[in-house]
C-alpha cells in the first residue's frame, strides 16, 4: 500500500479566495487522482495528474478553476479558484498502486467556503 | 453515459448475519470493478478487485461476484460485524467511476 498526506486537512475561505491543497505519497507513482466529495455524495474525479505533462480533466472541470500541478513521482498539488460556497467540498487525492488498478487514498481536505 | 448505480442508499443488518450490496452498470462493460469502504471523515480504502473473466473473488469474511450478463456486482460481508459498518462504493476504471455508496450498519 501507499502512504498518502493531505495538508491542510481542512480550511475556511473566504468566497473569491484560492486554496492550494497539496498531496504527498511516501513512495513514487505514476498516477495520481484528485476527487472532490460534496456533503452526503459520492466521489467525483477532477483530474488526473500526470508527471511531466498538463493534468487530464473531467467533464465539467476546467484548468483555470482548478490547476494541478505534478512537479514529480510523489507530490501534486491542486488549486480550487475563485471559490464560492457551491465549492465547499472534501477534496481528496489518490494514488494507483504499480499499475494494480487498485487506489489508495489520502484523508481528505475539508473545505468551506463563506 | 456510463453509469454505476448501487441501489440501496441505507442497508440495516442483524449483527452475524450476511450483508449483500448491490452494484449496477449500464451502457458499458467494464474489464473489473472495485469495492471500497469509507468511513465518516476518512478517504475510501480499497477492499477488493475483479475482473471481468473472474466469476467470484474472496478475501476473509469478503466476497466479491461479477455477472457480465446481468451488468452486476455483489459484495457480499459473511459474519457481519458492528465494525463493519460504513459506507461502501462500487467503481471501475482506473479514473474512477463511483457508485453512490450503500451505508451499511450492522445492528448488535
Amino acid at each position: 500500500s501507499a502512504v498518502i498526506s493531505q495538508k491542510p486537512s481542512r480550511d475556511i475561505c473566504q468566497r473569491g479566495t484560492s486554496l492550494t491543497i497539496q498531496c504527498q505519497v511516501d513512495s513514487q507513482v505514476t498516477m495520481m487522482f484528485w476527487y472532490r466529495q460534496q456533503p452526503g455524495q459520492s466521489l467525483t474525479l477532477i483530474a488526473t495528474a500526470n508527471q511531466g505533462s498538463e493534468a487530464t480533466y473531467e467533464s465539467g472541470f476546467v484548468i483555470d478553476k482548478f490547476p494541478i500541478s505534478r512537479p514529480n513521482l510523489t507530490f501534486s498539488t491542486l488549486t480550487v479558484s475563485n471559490m464560492s460556497p457551491e465549492d465547499s467540498s472534501i477534496y481528496l487525492c489518490s494514488v494507483e498502486r504499480d499499475n494494480s488498478y487498485e487506489q489508495y487514498f489520502g484523508p481528505g481536505t475539508r473545505l468551506t467556503v463563506t | 453515459s456510463q453509469k454505476i448505480e448501487q441501489n440501496s442508499e441505507a442497508l440495516n443488518i442483524q449483527e452475524g448475519k450476511t450483508a449483500t450490496l448491490t452494484c449496477n452498470y449500464t451502457n458499458y462493460s467494464p474489464a473489473y470493478l472495485q469495492w471500497y469502504r469509507q468511513d465518516p471523515g476518512r478517504g475510501p480504502v480499497f477492499l477488493l478487485l475483479i475482473r471481468e473473466n473472474e466469476k467470484e473473488k474472496r478475501k476473509e469474511r469478503l466476497k466479491v461476484t461479477f455477472d457480465t450478463t446481468l451488468k452486476q456486482s455483489l459484495f457480499h460481508i459473511t459474519a457481519s460485524q458492528p465494525a463493519d459498518s460504513a459506507t461502501y462504493l462500487c467503481g471501475t476504471a482506473r479514473q474512477l467511476t463511483f457508485g453512490s455508496g450503500t451505508q451499511l450498519t450492522v445492528l448488535p
